[in-house]
């Protein structure tokens, strides 16, 4: 395989369930990103991974939760979501998270919660 | 904060020209990115810009003025294939976000 890719590609969930996004590059990056992007707003960074460790967090929600075990895999934990959280989770990585090179997204997953 | 402006939608024919506009307002400005969605697909690269001018790569070019916050994509000999979503993103060296996107413009290529 090359490229970013993502598991599931749709996920249907209640609002009681847990499940987790799977992400995985084989560009031998060292950064990864997991973007939300709903209708008709720009993709919003959740979270940030550089060399394994998170960079920082911003004000996601609780509910969502990362994982990164090694440089090539990222996860996001999903628990208790609301239904304002149904939309297309992407992941992404790059070289470095500071250098001006682009980001290589994976296809997303489409997340919707009943 | 910043601000980045393009237009929702688009419409073309099939052989036409089309320039896609995107403005932006930011702090620590540090280039400019054109991306390429399709529906349900991965957004893909088009084109980067640090510096004022036009690069051309093939049916594609992308030009920047940063004095004037301003960058527009052009396709040219216009395909179907290039229905989709066209992302403007704005590098940024400062903040948590480094990338900031636009809300993206739809383009729609008719026969």
């Amino acid at each position: 395989e090359t490229g970013v890719t993502q598991t599931p590609r749709h996920l249907v969930m209640g609002m009681t369930n847990k499940k987790s996004l799977k992400c995985e590059q084989h560009l031998g990056h060292n950064a990864m990103y997991w973007y939300k992007q709903s209708a008709k707003k720009p993709l919003e960074l959740m979270f940030v991974y550089s060399l394994e460790e998170r960079v920082e967090n911003n004000s996601v929600p609780s509910r969502f939760s990362p994982e990164c075990p090694n440089s090539s895999h990222l996860f996001l934990h999903l628990h208790t979501l609301q239904p304002e959280d149904s939309a297309l989770y992407l992941c992404a990585s790059s070289q470095d998270r500071n250098a001006a090179d682009e980001q290589y997204f994976g296809p997303g997953t489409r997340l919707t919660v009943t | 904060g910043q601000n980045i402006d393009q237009p929702t939608e688009m419409t073309a024919t099939e052989g036409a020209i089309v320039q896609i506009n995107c403005t932006y307002q930011t702090s620590g400005f540090n280039g400019l990115f054109w991306y390429q969605q399709h529906a349900g697909e991965a957004p893909t690269f088009l084109s980067y810009n640090v510096l004022d001018g036009l690069e051309e790569k093939g049916r594609f070019s992308s030009f920047l003025s940063r004095s004037k916050g301003y960058s527009y994509l052009l396709l040219k000999e216009l395909q179907m294939k290039d229905s989709a979503s066209y992302l403007c993103a704005v590098k940024r060296d400062t903040g948590f976000q480094k990338l900031v996107f636009g809300t993206g413009t739809r383009l729609l290529v008719s026969p």
